[in-house]
């Protein structure tokens, strides 16, 4: 089974400050690895994914996370904080090879931005 | 494009009610899968439909049910409500392949048994 930590349920940053998000995952095979955004009472949006290749990925909102298979993370950062993007970000898994998809969610890290 | 879409946005029922929540996938998908996200929780899955047919579920009760109609809409229903079932119910479409089955979310339900 797959399974997702996220480390710290709350991070502040000043805006303008350097964001950084932890997540390591347990697998034996690296899987597909997926960052969510949650604004209040609203769904999930994707910021981005990791499938294969590059481990460096780029995702909206400037957004970009790092594959690290040894140390099993995928932490997310994003060199400058806004306002904006205080809301609840999940790190979530896929089995690499299940045409079933489904998503295993850490429990998801608060970010607030204090200006 | 019309992305996923969920209704009611907001219920408020009663232990040992039943409840029915609506999901309309995103245009071109074929598979809804379901979640539910309690207070300060991540999503867990509920169950996946693929084909109008339960394509996989996760650790809940037979309680919770589906259905998924020919235009690729969803339904899900919860028999016998318990306290513990009040949260925000999520679901999300995706096109069904043999690759990265990318997840479309709705806004969600956020369902309240008192």
């Amino acid at each position: 089974a797959q399974s997702v930590t996220q480390l710290g349920s709350h991070v502040s940053v000043s805006e303008g400050a350097l964001v950084l998000l932890r997540c390591n995952y347990s697998s034996s095979v690296p899987p597909y690895l997926f960052w969510y955004v949650q604004y209040p009472n609203q769904g999930l949006q994707l910021l981005l994914k990791y499938t294969s290749a590059a481990t460096l990925v780029k995702g909206i909102n400037g957004f970009e996370a790092e594959f690290k298979k040894s140390e099993t993370s995928f932490h997310l950062t994003k060199p400058s904080a806004h306002m904006s993007d205080a809301a609840e970000y999940f790190c979530a898994v896929s089995e690499r090879g299940s045409t079933l998809g489904r998503l295993y969610f850490g429990r998801g890290t608060q970010l607030t931005v204090w200006p | 494009e019309t992305g996923v879409t969920q209704s009611p946005t907001h219920l408020i029922k009663t232990r040992g009610q039943q409840v029915t929540l609506r999901c309309s996938s995103q245009s071109g998908h074929n598979t809804v899968s379901w979640y539910q996200q309690a207070l300060g929780q991540g999503p867990q899955f509920i169950f996946q439909y693929y084909r109008e047919e339960e394509n996989g579920r996760g650790n809940f009760p037979p309680r919770f049910s589906g259905l998924q109609f020919p235009n690729y809409s969803s339904e899900l229903n919860v028999n016998a409500l318990e306290l513990d079932d009040s949260a925000l119910y999520l679901c999300a479409s995706s096109f069904k392949t043999t690759g990265v089955n990318e997840q479309f979310f709705g806004p969600g339900t956020r369902l309240t048994v008192l």
